[in-house]
């Protein structure tokens, strides 16, 4: 069974940096693409970074490209945010998604963003 | 970027009775590879977000016959046949054609 379980998230002051991470289980995470979406309190979804199974396509959301990293280690089956310059509307919960498709999701973790 | 458009964003529906929700883009999602990347995406209250149906009509595993998925180019559909309680939440279309990938606003389904 497909296990994606994010950690990392927390209360931050704007300008500082966090590191999300997902730890996938249950297939064989270095042959999927992962993205990254997040959602704020009562909002819809946004898409924030994709990475191609062997790290050599990355692509980012304009809101966050230049402060956010994704990054991958398949030997260890984990997924990886690096956030920097957090702003207050970075505030959400971040969830980590398989494939292209989009078929399986964590349960996400809160990343809050305020003094 | 391609906008997606949902309507109605909110759908009060009698148990048991049908259900539609629409999804427009503002540009075609056909991709160079043939494929239309256009997903249905359900999420209960308190839940994070669940794949109903990926390129335009194919249900994922598990999910009831009673969701289907139709449309072509740059207008597609979302039906429930006879909706359930547990169908409550929202619907999400959204496309994997083209980055940055982006999705609908979302469509609210309750019981009337």
């Amino acid at each position: 069974e497909v296990h994606l379980v994010e950690s990392g998230g927390g209360l931050v002051q704007p300008g500082g940096s966090l590191r999300l991470s997902c730890a996938a289980s249950g297939f064989t995470f270095s042959t999927y693409e992962m993205n990254w979406v997040r959602q704020a309190a009562g909002k819809g979804l946004e898409w924030v970074s994709y990475i191609f199974s062997g790290t050599n396509t990355i692509n980012y959301a304009d809101s966050v490209k230049g402060r956010f990293t994704i990054s991958r280690d398949n030997a260890k089956n984990s997924l990886f945010l690096q956030m920097n310059s957090l702003r207050a509307e970075d505030t959400a919960v971040y969830y980590c998604v398989r494939g292209s498709g989009f078929d399986y999701w964590g349960q996400g973790t809160l990343v809050t963003v305020s003094s | 970027d391609i906008v997606m458009t949902q309507t109605p964003l909110s759908s009060p529906v009698t148990l048991g009775q049908p259900a539609s929700i629409s999804c427009r883009s503002s540009q075609s999602l056909v991709h160079s590879d043939g494929n239309t990347y256009l997903s249905w995406l359900q999420q209960r209250p308190g839940q994070p977000p669940r794949l109903l149906i990926y390129k335009i009509s194919d249900r994922f595993s598990g999910v009831p016959d009673r969701f289907s998925g139709s449309g072509a180019g740059t207008d597609f559909t979302l039906k429930i046949s006879r909706v359930e309680a547990e169908d409550v939440g929202i619907y999400y279309c959204m496309q994997a054609t083209q980055f940055p990938r982006t999705f609908g606003q979302g469509t609210k389904l309750e019981i009337k």
